[in-house]
């Protein structure tokens, strides 16, 4: 059954903690994807990675880090110094084209984050 | 740089049709996508299409893209409760990396 995993589907944070996202697929898809959601908004991207190894930031990466040490996996960390973390956290992955163009980008079921 | 642009809310009774329609600044080739989200959910991919075609059609789905005007429009034909959700409209960026630039979504209420 494959497709894009994330977990958990709720998650809290106290102050000054760093919670980790995960974000799985067995698309073998080559890239991947962070975005954030809040109400009434579109998303808005965090950080990509295209292969393992690398990544690069997107709009609104700070106070988040990444790592890719595997091709299946893209976790996020929300760490103490994004002062605003509620919100709702989509990873997606997409396959890169003989032209090496990311082509269609699939998306997981989300993480809600949510800050006590 | 890049702007995509969606109204907020759309209400249509059941069995007609429903026009979400989206804006865009820039003219660089590249797809556009619709997806939909329904309450605490994903992005589910509906359908896309590239910036050299006018029209895409896929069952009740249709794409009208007006590349004068900077104009997308996803049209769904007999429309039903179950089509009730919030529709985004994105963009690639036309770069490798294809970056998507995305709507602020469009909220379709379907009046049984």
């Amino acid at each position: 059954d494959g497709g894009i995993t994330q977990s958990p589907k709720y998650l809290f944070r106290k102050e000054g903690q760093n919670v980790t996202l995960s974000c799985e697929q067995n698309l073998n898809h080559d890239a991947m994807y962070w975005y954030r959601q809040d109400p009434g908004q579109g998303l808005r991207l965090i950080y990509y990675s295209q292969i393992v190894n690398d990544f690069q930031k997107g709009d609104i990466a700070e106070g988040y880090s990444v790592s890719r040490e595997k091709k299946e996996s893209f976790p996020l960390t929300v760490t103490s110094a994004q002062k605003n973390p509620t919100a709702f956290y989509l990873c997606a992955s997409s396959i890169i084209g003989g032209t090496g163009v990311s082509e269609t980008q699939y998306f997981g079921p989300g993480t809600r984050l949510l800050v006590l | 740089g890049e702007d995509v642009e969606q109204s907020l809310f759309l209400s249509v009774r059941e069995g007609d049709s429903s026009v979400i329609n989206c804006t865009y600044t820039d003219s660089s080739s590249t797809y556009l996508y619709w997806y939909k989200q329904e309450p605490g959910a994903g992005l589910q991919l509906l359908t896309y299409i590239f910036s050299n075609m006018d029209m895409k059609q896929d069952q009740r789905l249709t794409v009208l893209l007006n590349k004068k005007d900077k104009h997308l429009s996803l049209r769904i034909a007999d429309t039903q409760t179950g089509d009730s959700a919030i529709y985004f409209c994105a963009k690639g960026d036309g770069g490798a990396t294809n970056k998507l630039i995305f709507g602020t979504g469009t909220l379709l209420a379907v009046q049984p």
